[in-house]
């Protein structure tokens, strides 16, 4: 099994709402990460975790809450988010990190809409 | 923090003539370099890669090459087919403090004209 599973594929939610983003790997990945990606743009490094322990926050609002229950699992609850977050969340996992298994898999992405 | 230029933005090459793109990046320590493709709505999917202790590497039509002393490494296409087009982002991984994310560049539209 070689994939990343990220669900929901799209998402619509209000300024006041509360979701989460959810990502699944089972390739015994000890890495990984949320990007954000805005159209016709590079995808941009949110947070890293690497053995369950969070070990990068790249300067995100705090209205982006990252979780990782797991090795396997890893979660981006959402809160009163702007308009302007509306993007492609990207999910990826890696062997470990700093060592020499570092290819990044990619999840498909979930579309995030904020009105 | 690393920083990763890439040129060009846009590329157009005919069916079956080479494509290169271009990258470079800023930090000495970063030790692993990818590139991925992206298709329209689709994740980015890596391509090729190549670590800071290789000068080349070739995978049937895509090749990469690295210069370390002057922190850039290139992408080339040979014999280009339609499917070829996409958008192309180089990245960087830096090992600073325990990092391990990528940096990517801005990315390049590839078409390629029949």
């Amino acid at each position: 099994d070689t994939e990343v599973t990220q669900t929901p594929k799209h998402l619509v939610m209000g300024m006041t709402n509360k979701k989460s983003l959810k990502c699944e790997q089972h390739m015994g990945h000890r890495a990984m990460y949320w990007y954000k990606q805005k159209a016709k743009k590079p995808p941009e490094l949110m947070f890293v975790y690497s053995y369950e322990k969070l070990s990068i926050n790249e300067s995100v609002p705090s209205r982006f809450s990252p979780e990782c229950p797991n090795s396997s699992l890893l979660n981006l609850h959402l809160h009163a988010l702007q308009p302007e977050d509306s993007a492609l969340y990207l999910c990826a996992s890696s062997q470990e990190v700093g060592g020499a298994g570092t290819e990044a898999f990619f999840g498909q992405g979930t579309r995030l809409t904020v009105v | 923090g690393e920083n990763v230029e890439q040129h060009p933005s846009t590329l157009s090459v005919q069916e079956g003539d080479s494509a290169v793109i271009k990258c470079t990046y800023s930090d000495s320590a970063s030790n692993y370099f990818p590139w991925y493709k992206q298709e329209l709505g689709k994740r980015p999917q890596l391509i090729i890669d190549i670590r800071s202790n290789v000068g080349e590497k070739k995978d049937q039509r895509i090749a990469v090459t690295l210069n370390k002393t002057a922190k850039h490494f290139s992408l080339h296409i040979t014999e280009t087919q339609p499917e070829d087009s996409a958008v192309y982002f180089c990245a960087a991984r830096y090992s600073g403090g325990g990092a391990d994310g990528l940096t990517f560049g801005k990315g390049t539209h590839l078409i390629i004209q029949p």
